[in-house]
């Protein structure tokens, strides 16, 4: 009964690096989705993939970049971080289709801290 | 372009008691809104949700919401509180469009005091 995985659960960057967020559901979803979660802003969609082959940009896609790999995985990568990056993230998936309820199924989230 | 808004950071109540998390809409078309709840160091929990129908929306944990088209309002209410509803609640609008994608409000945290 996993549903949505996130890994890592927390990371530390410095200025510059680069990193990968995984995120993989099991639940046989056809969309899935990066927001990230800031305080006093709630959650803002960086990027979304309706289905497996597409991606879209969201609300604050810049300084990021995704990869559909397949059905059940999606992945957020930091190509040179930045202290504004600092963030918690969460990656979502949802049915989408006839059987669609609209609702989004959440992950446990990633925190990211960028020195 | 769709939005919601939370006018509270913060809502207190006592165990017992009834409690409202406030919630307005703006929206072109027909309004599918939802609330999440997250509690400390986890993922967003969805509660409820209106798409159509009965203005008074049933949800888990007790919780309801109710969808006020002239007001623009989708508040979540619960007739009585308990101390383990103290979270972190979110309300959201479906964004249109070819995808499930939602607009989060900026959240409201509910403490229930013993």
């Amino acid at each position: 009964n996993a549903g949505v995985t996130q890994t890592p659960k927390f990371q530390v960057l410095k200025t510059g690096q680069s990193m990968t967020l995984q995120c993989a559901q099991d639940m046989n979803h056809n969309s899935m989705y990066w927001y990230r979660q800031d305080p006093g802003m709630g959650l803002r969609l960086i990027y979304y993939s309706a289905s497996e082959g597409t991606t879209d940009k969201g609300e604050v896609p810049n300084g990021y970049n995704v990869s559909r790999l397949n059905k059940r995985e999606f992945s957020l990568r930091l190509e040179s971080a930045a202290p504004s990056q600092t963030s918690v993230y969460f990656c979502a998936s949802s049915i989408l289709g006839g059987w669609s309820t609209g609702e989004l199924f959440f992950g446990e989230g990633s925190r990211l801290t960028v020195l | 372009a769709q939005s919601v808004a939370q006018p509270e950071d913060q809502v207190n109540v006592a165990e017992g008691n009834p409690l409202t998390v406030k919630c307005t809409y703006s929206v072109s078309g027909n309004p599918y809104l939802f609330w999440y709840v997250q509690y400390p160091n986890r993922g967003l929990q969805f509660l409820l949700k209106y798409i159509t129908g009965d203005n008074l929306v049933k949800g888990s944990y007790g919780f309801e919401a109710e969808f006020n088209k002239s007001q623009t309002s989708f508040h979540l209410k619960k007739p009585s509180a308990l101390v383990s509803d103290s979270a972190l609640y979110f309300c959201a609008v479906r964004a249109g469009g070819n995808t499930d994608k939602l607009i989060f409000g900026t959240g409201t945290r509910l403490q229930v005091f013993p």
